[in-house]
């Protein structure tokens, strides 16, 4: 498609349940990024993928959380046993080039918004 | 005006304004800066880009400045909209194309 597509627009877990958050990119991306945003603030850089495999995975929790990439597939967000501090607005962003520029930005999906109670 | 601690700075302007959202960066090796404009309940929109070889960059009334010396990036917005109503953020890209943004400022249109 023409736009990053996320589902769903809004999650409602209890705290330690699961939560999977899913993003297709636009048709001929070969990248995929997923940043966190908290509070309409900060957003944190949490992993990258370069088709399937991941490319940057530095801003990923050591625990609870895991992504994929699969082919033919929409790309995941995985959290495990959520926590109250998991709630924020995840967006998935999608670029032809690791190489942002005016001419291949990165296109952003509008988020999930992910609220734990 | 500004708010500070947990709120958004914010900056109000009267229609027909000129609007001028500054930022600082941290990484003194970055060498690309972005603009985003993100309305509520929507993904980051890219406005305006700039490379670390350039200091001014002009759009379609907006303009970015960049002062490599003290780290800084602004963005002017002429003849400020209601529709220019948002966060703005700038971003700078990292190894790897990941984007680090810095705080965002919520700029209010008064008609």
């Amino acid at each position: 498609g023409e736009e990053v597509a996320q589902t769903p627009k809004h999650l409602v877990r209890g705290e330690g349940q699961k939560a999977k958050l899913y993003c297709a990119p636009i048709k001929g991306h070969s990248y995929v990024f997923w940043y966190q945003q908290v509070l309409k603030n900060e957003f944190k850089f949490l992993i990258s993928f370069q088709n399937e495999n991941v490319f940057d995975e530095t801003g990923m929790p050591k625990e609870r959380f895991s992504a994929k990439c699969l082919p033919n597939s929409p790309c995941s967000l995985e959290i495990q046993a959520t926590k109250l501090e998991d709630s924020a607005v995840y967006f998935c962003a999608s670029s032809q080039s690791v190489r942002v520029s005016s001419n291949q930005p990165q296109h952003f999906g509008d988020g999930t918004r992910l609220s734990i109670l | 005006g500004e708010s500070v601690g947990l709120h958004l700075p914010t900056l109000s302007v009267q229609e027909g304004d000129n609007s001028i959202i500054n930022c600082a960066y941290s990484n003194s090796a970055s060498d690309y800066f972005i603009w985003y404009k993100q309305e509520s309940g929507k993904g980051p929109q890219f406005i305006i880009d700039i490379r670390s070889n350039m200091d001014k960059r002009q759009g379609q009334r907006v303009t970015v400045l960049l002062n490599k010396t003290v780290k800084h990036l602004s963005l002017q917005i002429a003849a400020t909209q209601p529709g220019d109503s948002a966060v703005y953020f700038c971003a700078e890209t990292h190894q790897g194309g990941k984007l680090i943004f810095g705080q965002g400022t919520e700029l209010s249109v008064k008609p």
